[in-house]
C-alpha cells in the first residue's frame, strides 16, 4: 500500500532559522504532491503543489518544495523563518488513479521569537 | 462568501449515543470527504462521496456512516458502534476536476 513518511514530528526553531521538513512516499509511479498547513485554530490549507514540470515548486508565504523522484521525495523548505509560521505541517500524495489523498503523520512546528 | 461549514465547533455526547456532525458546502464541488485527525496521526480518511447519492468506505469507515442526499451536504453519524469516537472531525470537498481539497473549521467530539 501507498504510504507517506514525514521524518520530523516536532521541529522547535528560533525566528530568521532556515526550515526543512522531510517527505517521503512510496508509490513509483505517477505522482501529485500537496503539503497543506494548519495554524492553530484555523482551517487545513494549502501551501503548495506539485503535478508536473518545474520540480520546485513555489507556495504561499515564502515556502516551497522540491520534488526529487529519484529520492521519491517533496521536501518542505522555507530560508528564514517567522514566529507566525507556527502551526502543524501536512504531506499529502496522490497517486495515478486513486481518488484518494495519503497523507503523512504530520510535522508540528513551533517557532519561537 | 463561499466555504465550507461544519457545525456545531464542539459536541459533547454520553457513551451509547449516535451523533451527527454536520458539512455543507457552496462551492458546488462534487467530491466531499470525511477525515478524523487524531494527534500525532495525521488525517485518517473515513468516508468520501463523488457523486450525489454515491459513497465510498475509507481507511476508518467502521462504526461510522453517511448518507450524500444533496450536492452541498454531506453529514456523518458516529455510531455507538465506533469504539474510540472522541476526535477531530474534518469535512473536505474538491472539484471533480481538480486535486485541491478545502476543509472546514472541524467539530471536535468528545464522548464520556
Amino acid at each position: 500500500a501507498q504510504s507517506v513518511s514525514q521524518h520530523n514530528h516536532h521541529v522547535i526553531l528560533s525566528e530568521a532559522a532556515s526550515l526543512e521538513l522531510g517527505c517521503n512516499y512510496s508509490y513509483g509511479g505517477t505522482v501529485n504532491l500537496f503539503w497543506y498547513v494548519q495554524y492553530p485554530g484555523q482551517h487545513l490549507q494549502l501551501l503548495l503543489k506539485y503535478f508536473s514540470g518545474d520540480p520546485l515548486v513555489k507556495g504561499i508565504k515564502g515556502f516551497e518544495a522540491e520534488f526529487i523522484k529519484s529520492k521519491f521525495s517533496f521536501n518542505l523548505r522555507k530560508p528564514s523563518v517567522q514566529w507566525s509560521d507556527t502551526a502543524e505541517y501536512f504531506c499529502a500524495v496522490k497517486d495515478g488513479n486513486n481518488r484518494k489523498l495519503i497523507w503523512g503523520l504530520g510535522t508540528s512546528l513551533a517557532v519561537n521569537p | 462568501d463561499g466555504g465550507i461549514t461544519q457545525s456545531p465547533k464542539y459536541l459533547f455526547r454520553k457513551e451509547g449515543q449516535n451523533v451527527t456532525l454536520s458539512c455543507e458546502q457552496n462551492l458546488n464541488h462534487d467530491a466531499m470527504y470525511w477525515y478524523r485527525q487524531d494527534p500525532g496521526q495525521g488525517l485518517r480518511l473515513i468516508y468520501y462521496s463523488q457523486i450525489v447519492n454515491d459513497f465510498q468506505k475509507g481507511d476508518i469507515a467502521e462504526g461510522y456512516s453517511v448518507s450524500r442526499e444533496k450536492k452541498e451536504s454531506f453529514p456523518l453519524t458516529v455510531t455507538s458502534a465506533q469504539k474510540n469516537p472522541t476526535a477531530f472531525y474534518l469535512c473536505a470537498s474538491k472539484k471533480d476536476n481538480s486535486y485541491e481539497q478545502y476543509f472546514g473549521p472541524g467539530t471536535r467530539l468528545t464522548v464520556t
